[in-house]
């Protein structure tokens, strides 16, 4: 079956540090990959997405490549800002999966000024 | 118009109450869903509806009935709720198809006394 794997949280970090998510995957088929944020009291939103292997997804300074060889989404910025505190939840869909996505636990990000 | 607007945003009732969330989006979508959200978890998907009909039931509990009145629009009425069931219940939408993201709405907040 699909699942993944996101690193446990809370991160925690200075404004300005760079920011690393990781996230694996197991899948049958061939997946997109996608990451997702959800601010304090708000929904999940769409921040990136890849669609094959080799695909870069990037949104507001965010960065994340489908690694086919490594099974891997590690979401990353190179200066976080204080928004961008929120939980990212890392996310698989496959046809094989009836196109329901399969969510990674949730990391938690804290910035701190 | 890439929303999907849910309504109440925060709902109080007691266990013998009967009260109905209710979702729209006017994106085209054709698939619909339902999903509850605990603090600091991942969503938990609960129902999906594919052009206007029930798909996907996760063995949720009967006190949850879904519709889905039309193309557009998403409902769930809620009945005899337990303590337990308090928690954020999100709607989504998305393209049918493997490379679909979903588009969620902000959630209401749902408090069961």
């Amino acid at each position: 079956g699909n699942s993944v794997t996101q690193m446990e949280g809370p991160v925690t970090l200075s404004e300005e540090a760079f920011l690393t998510i990781n996230c694996t995957y197991t899948a049958t088929g061939y997946p997109s990959l996608f990451w997702y944020v959800q601010y304090p009291g708000e929904g999940l939103q769409l921040l990136l997405k890849a669609t094959k292997a080799d695909d870069k997804g990037s949104n507001k300074g965010f960065e994340a490549t489908y690694r086919k060889e490594t099974t891997s989404f590690h979401l990353e910025k190179g200066s976080v800002q204080v928004s961008d505190s929120a939980v990212y939840f890392c996310a698989l869909l496959t046809s094989g999966g009836s196109y329901i996505p399969t969510f990674g636990r949730g990391t938690s990000l804290i910035v701190h000024p | 118009d890439t929303e999907v607007t849910q309504t109440p945003k925060h709902l109080v009732m007691g266990m013998t109450n009967k009260k109905s969330l209710k979702c729209e989006q006017h994106m085209g979508h054709r698939a619909m869903y339902w999903y509850k959200q605990k603090a600091k978890k991942p969503p938990e998907l609960m129902f999906v509806y594919s052009y206007e009909k029930l798909s996907i039931n996760e063995s949720v509990p009967s006190r949850f009935s879904p519709e889905c009145p039309n193309s557009s629009l998403l409902n769930l009425h809620l009945h005899a709720l337990q303590p337990e069931d308090s928690a954020l219940y999100l709607c989504a939408s998305s393209r049918t198809g493997v490379t679909g993201e979903l588009f969620f709405g902000e959630g209401s907040r749902l408090t069961v006394l």
